[in-house]
Formats: C-alpha cells, structure tokens, sequence
C-alpha cells in the first residue's frame, strides 16, 4: 500500500509565501498521479484547491498555486493570509482504485 | 450551485449494517461521477468509493471491497453507501464528493458512522 508524505506543519509569516510538499513512497510524484491538493479549517468539509498537478478551481484564490518539484508535487501560497491558515491535505492517483491522501500539513500564519 | 448533504450515520455495533444517503442539490446528479470518502481519527483522510455517471461501474479501496457498495439514483439525486460488516476501524466522518478529472471537486459536510459495542 503506498503511503503519501508530507510535512506534519509550516509556519509562514503574514503576506510571505511557503510551499507544501507530497511524497509518495513508490517513487516519484508525476503528473500522471493527478496530484490534488484540498484545504480544510476546523469544523469544515475540505475544500478544493488544485486538481491535476496545477489547475485551479474557479474559487481558488490566485495565491495559490500547484507544481511538481523535485520529484513531489508542491503547493505553494504566495502573500499568505490569516484566513489561509489551515490543515491542508494532498491526493495522489494511483489507478482508479488506488488513491491515498496525504496525512496533511498544518498551515501556521504567525 | 452544487450542494450535497449526507445522511444516515449513527451508532452501530461491529459486525452491524448502515445505509449512508448523499442528496445533491443546484445540480443533475446524472453530470457527475461521484465519490465517498471518509476522515477517520487515525487514518486521516481515506477514499473509499467511485461511482461513474449512470452507476453501472465502481471502483473501491482495497479496505472496504466486499463490504461497502456504492449506488445510485439520478432520477432522485440521490448518492448512497451501502455499508456491511462494520469494524471499530471504520468509525469516521464520510463525505460525498463530485469528480473532476481525478479529483474530489465539491465536498458535503459529511455524517459521522460510529462502529462501538
């Protein structure tokens, strides 16, 4: 079963950037994974930020933005917000049958 | 716009049955492919189910094939989760999603299956 990692948490000051990471223990991260990335706040469903490596959802803010870097698929969130602090969680495809979530990163805005 | 609500979670005991319900709203269910998903307290987030637009193909998690069965009803938008067998390990939230090209796209709140004797 392969096991999808990323950094347990980030602390970004308000206004700077930091960029999120997702592994994958079989190897590297590739745009054939479709590599998702989902934002979460306490007591909320996640909600969508970017699907297939780097397209954005109509309601994503243009701060954020998805890539793949070196051999794993990154989030990155330019002039960060309070309202962007967050639990933010990566999905990877395996197969139509296989695909795992990463275990989250928690998003500190301080 | 899209809204999907879930329903039917609850306190079941291990071994027990549960039939979790998703009611789409703003949109034709019949557009969609769809997914069910669960957050549980120590496995995180965990995919669990794909459904394709008419039903007549799904996919599963290894963790839950044989036991959970996903179907459908377009006419009445409606999602459902068939769930047999329950263990301790599948008490969680689960939440209905859209797809959109390998991904969850929209997202209801969710309703929490508790799995306890």
């Amino acid at each position: 079963q392969a096991v999808v990692t990323q950094e347990p948490s980030l602390t970004v000051s308000p206004g700077g950037t930091v960029t999120l990471t997702c592994g994958s223990s079989t190897g590297a991260v590739s745009s054939g994974h479709h590599p998702s990335w989902f934002q979460q706040k306490p007591g909320q469903a996640p909600r969508a930020l970017i699907y297939d490596t780097r397209n954005k959802h109509a309601w994503t803010p243009a701060r954020f933005s998805g890539s793949l870097l070196g051999g794993r698929a990154a989030l990155s969130l330019s002039g960060a917000q309070p309202e962007d602090e967050a639990d933010y969680y990566c999905l990877v495809s395996y197969s139509t049958t296989l695909r795992v979530f990463g275990s989250g990163t928690k998003v500190t805005v301080l | 716009q899209v809204q999907l609500a879930e329903s039917g979670g609850g306190v079941v005991q291990p071994g027990g049955s549960l039939r979790l319900s998703c009611a789409a709203s703003g949109f034709s269910l019949t557009n969609h492919q769809m997914h069910w998903v669960r957050q549980g307290p120590v496995k995180g987030l965990e995919w669990l189910a794909f459904a394709n637009y008419d039903g007549t193909r799904a996919f599963y998690a290894d963790s839950v094939k044989g036991r959970f069965t996903i179907s459908r009803d377009n006419f009445n938008g409606a999602l459902y989760l068939h769930m047999n067998g329950l263990t301790i390990e599948d008490t969680a939230v689960y939440h209905c999603a859209t797809d959109l090209q390998w991904t969850l796209a929209s997202w209801g709140q969710g309703t929490l299956v508790t799995v306890s004797s």
